[in-house]
């Protein structure tokens, strides 16, 4: 059973793109929540999606920033025309359940580096 | 507001040698508290999860304790080792599916 899987890992992009980050959940689970960690600051929620839901974007800013976690396939987190203060590094984490007691597990991350 | 504090900011201390990292909370209404190790370039890796009734929680070297009622909480790592080099992370869960992370205590650990 693989871990929470993040790619890319790194990604560079110039001011005005689009960067699309993804992440696959563990087997089994049907819970997604993304971070955003910027340098020298603890993580910062940015939303909460069930299955073809988004249950909490309250972290996520209004302009720019999109999620989803479609019925197949992986979480995707978008920004659009990127800016240097959107470089951090971004966390998706997996639970198989509404987090109460249940576990919930970290990827590695993406590093976004806007140049 | 919601918020979680952590002390040390950072700390170094030798190889065998003891150390208690603090968590103050203003998370309400509490559901449970997480201390998690972030490895420098990985993600968090959760060591203890405590509810509002539990006082001391262990892992290994690792010994979480918990009051509710003064809102803190400590994790206490015993005869430290190289590998305990990271950042230490405490989480507050609120109920309702929201964390709030504390900016952490990044820990060195020299021979």
């Amino acid at each position: 059973n693989a871990g929470v899987m993040q790619n890319p890992r790194h990604l560079v992009r110039r001011r005005g793109q689009e960067a699309r980050l993804r992440c696959s959940p563990m087997k089994g689970h049907s819970h997604v929540y993304w971070y955003r960690q910027l340098p020298e600051e603890g993580l910062k929620f940015m939303v909460y999606l069930q299955k073809e839901n988004i249950i909490d974007e309250s972290g996520m800013p209004k302009e720019r920033f999109s999620a989803e976690f479609p019925k197949e396939g992986p979480s995707i987190l978008r920004i659009q025309q990127v800016v240097r203060g959107d470089s951090a590094a971004y966390f998706c984490a997996s639970s198989p359940s509404s987090l109460g007691l249940t576990e919930a597990f970290f990827g590695q991350g993406t590093r976004l580096t806007v140049v | 507001k919601n918020q979680v504090e952590q002390s040390p900011q950072s700390l170094i201390i030798l190889e065998g040698k003891n150390c208690t990292l603090q968590c103050n909370y203003t998370v309400s209404p509490f559901s449970n508290l997480r201390w998690y190790k972030q490895d420098t370039g990985r993600g968090p890796v959760s060591l203890t999860i405590m509810t509002f009734s539990e006082n001391t929680k262990s892992n290994g070297r690792y010994t979480a304790t918990l009051d509710a009622d003064t809102k803190q909480s400590s994790l206490h790592i015993t005869a430290s080792q190289l590998s305990d080099s990271a950042s230490y992370i405490c989480v507050v869960s609120a109920r309702g599916n929201q964390f709030y992370f504390g900016t952490g205590t990044s820990l060195t650990v020299i021979p």
